[in-house]
């Protein structure tokens, strides 16, 4: 079993609808992460958390540590929208990534 | 700041060659790590570093060699090169893999390496 989990593995949906990709991890960690492949392959950071909620724009990521359970929300979604995002967690020295969720809004 | 820089941007090699993934970044960062991005796989850790002259395995370091003889500079040898080696490889860094909020990680641009 992979150490994160995320879902969708695929998600296409209309501009203008609210996104969610969830993130399970299986491990305890100290920080999670979320970060953003564009179809040119570049990647970005998107969040760091260790608790509670951040906004960023039309992007807000949430956590539940009793959970181990992520989210990441995308309100207002836009065509510029589409990448794969992918979740990570930090455990000791080390960064462990999901495989991603690959996000197609359609105009 | 040029932030973390790669090279090259692609390269072909043919099985049982051997070259070097260049990576360097201007931003003092002590942490610096080689990952691999494979279809369906996700980023998978080949080797990473904490500091100069400190370096340790990660998930996937077989064929692999690294080390860090500056603060700047972390290059990844492909010892001999075999055809499962061929995928994309990223370079990472940042001041802490952990420590809040000094743990964002900042990527190359990638390398894309076809092994025939």
């Amino acid at each position: 079993k992979n150490e994160v989990e995320q879902s969708p593995q695929n998600l296409t949906a209309q501009e203008g609808e609210f996104i969610t990709i969830n993130c399970s991890y299986s491990v305890g960690i100290s920080a999670l992460h979320w970060l953003q492949q564009h179809p040119g392959g570049g990647i970005v950071s998107l969040f760091m958390l260790s608790s509670g909620k951040k906004k960023h724009g039309r992007l807000i990521a949430t956590i539940n540590i009793q959970e181990k359970h992520s989210s990441l929300h995308i309100t207002a979604s836009h065509p510029r929208d589409s990448a794969v995002y992918i979740c990570a967690v930090a455990r000791d020295d080390k960064i462990i990534f999901g495989k991603g969720t690959r996000l197609h809004i359609l105009p | 700041n040029a932030g973390v820089t790669q090279t090259p941007k692609f390269q072909v090699l043919k099985t049982g060659q051997s070259m070097t993934l260049q990576c360097a970044q201007d931003m003092n960062h002590e942490y610096m790590s080689w990952y691999r991005q494979d279809p369906g796989m996700g980023l998978r850790l080949i080797h990473y570093s904490v500091g100069a002259g400190i370096t340790d395995q990660g998930e996937v370091p077989n064929g692999y060699n690294v080390s860090r003889s500056t603060t700047e500079d972390f290059p990844l040898r492909l010892l001999s090169a075999a055809p499962s080696q061929t995928s994309v490889y990223f370079c990472a860094s940042s001041y802490s893999p952990i420590v809040m909020p000094y743990n964002e990680q900042f990527f190359g641009p990638g390398t894309r390496l076809t092994v025939l």
